[in-house]
């Protein structure tokens, strides 16, 4: 398994600003992933960063209002930019090695703890 | 990705009562995860499925993988206050490493 440290763990900002969240692994990861989670909903895949390169975006997320860095194989974060009300949500990062491990070892995914983000 | 319907949205049981969500597929799986979220807390893994018909046991958690690989299964007999919190079936998602959430069904047990 993976340690995660995600932090902030919550924050309250004002629209118009930015937050950068981090996500701290404590070994190498091949894939982190980040996720939005509105709560008692399902988690929405943002973006995968990739190690060396841009991220990958999901459709209907875009560089310029979430970007990624992912400067080493234990480290990413993530920016949510000029922030309005409705970028009000949780969001995850999570880490797998998908092409590692044996069995139920392989692609399973491990969470942070999570950002509470409320915009006023 | 590979989407999944996961019935039902919530469920509300007494405890010592049984739970069953269920996640269905239009397409076969390759393979189909479970993970438990806490109120409050952040998703955590359960379990994989990856053999066509495969039931896996975990204390009061049976996991079942439908013969056609369409479908899974999560049951918990005898439910305990420690349960309470929203699971999720996850099958893989668009491209390699990725998954794909089921919406989830948010258990609440009433002791």
């Amino acid at each position: 398994s993976a340690v995660i440290s995600q932090k902030p763990s919550r924050d309250i900002c004002q629209r118009g600003t930015s937050l950068t969240i981090q996500c701290q692994v404590d070994s190498q990861v091949t894939m982190m992933f980040w996720y939005r989670q509105q709560p008692g909903q399902s988690l929405t895949l943002i973006a995968t960063a990739n190690q060396g390169s841009e991220a990958t975006y999901e459709s209907g997320f875009v560089i310029d209002k979430f970007p990624i860095s992912r400067p080493n194989l234990t480290f990413s974060t993530l920016t949510v930019s000029n922030m309005s009300p409705e970028d009000s949500s949780i969001y995850l990062c999570s880490v797998g090695n998908p092409g590692q491990g044996a069995g139920s070892a392989k692609n399973i995914q491990y969470f942070g703890a999570g950002t509470r983000l409320s915009v006023l | 990705g590979q989407q999944v319907m996961q019935i039902p949205q919530y469920q509300h049981v007494q405890e010592g009562e049984d739970f069953t969500t269920y996640c269905n597929s239009s397409t076969t799986l390759s393979n189909i995860q479970w993970y438990k979220q806490r109120p409050g807390g952040h998703p955590v893994f359960l379990i994989q499925l990856v053999k066509s018909g495969e039931v896996k046991k975990q204390k009061r958690l049976t996991f079942q993988f439908g013969e056609a690989k369409k479908n899974s299964s999560l049951h918990i007999t005898a439910t305990q206050t420690t349960d309470v919190g929203t699971y999720f079936c996850a099958p893989p998602g668009t491209s390699y490493g990725k998954l794909t959430f089921g919406q989830g069904t948010i258990l609440t047990v009433h002791p």
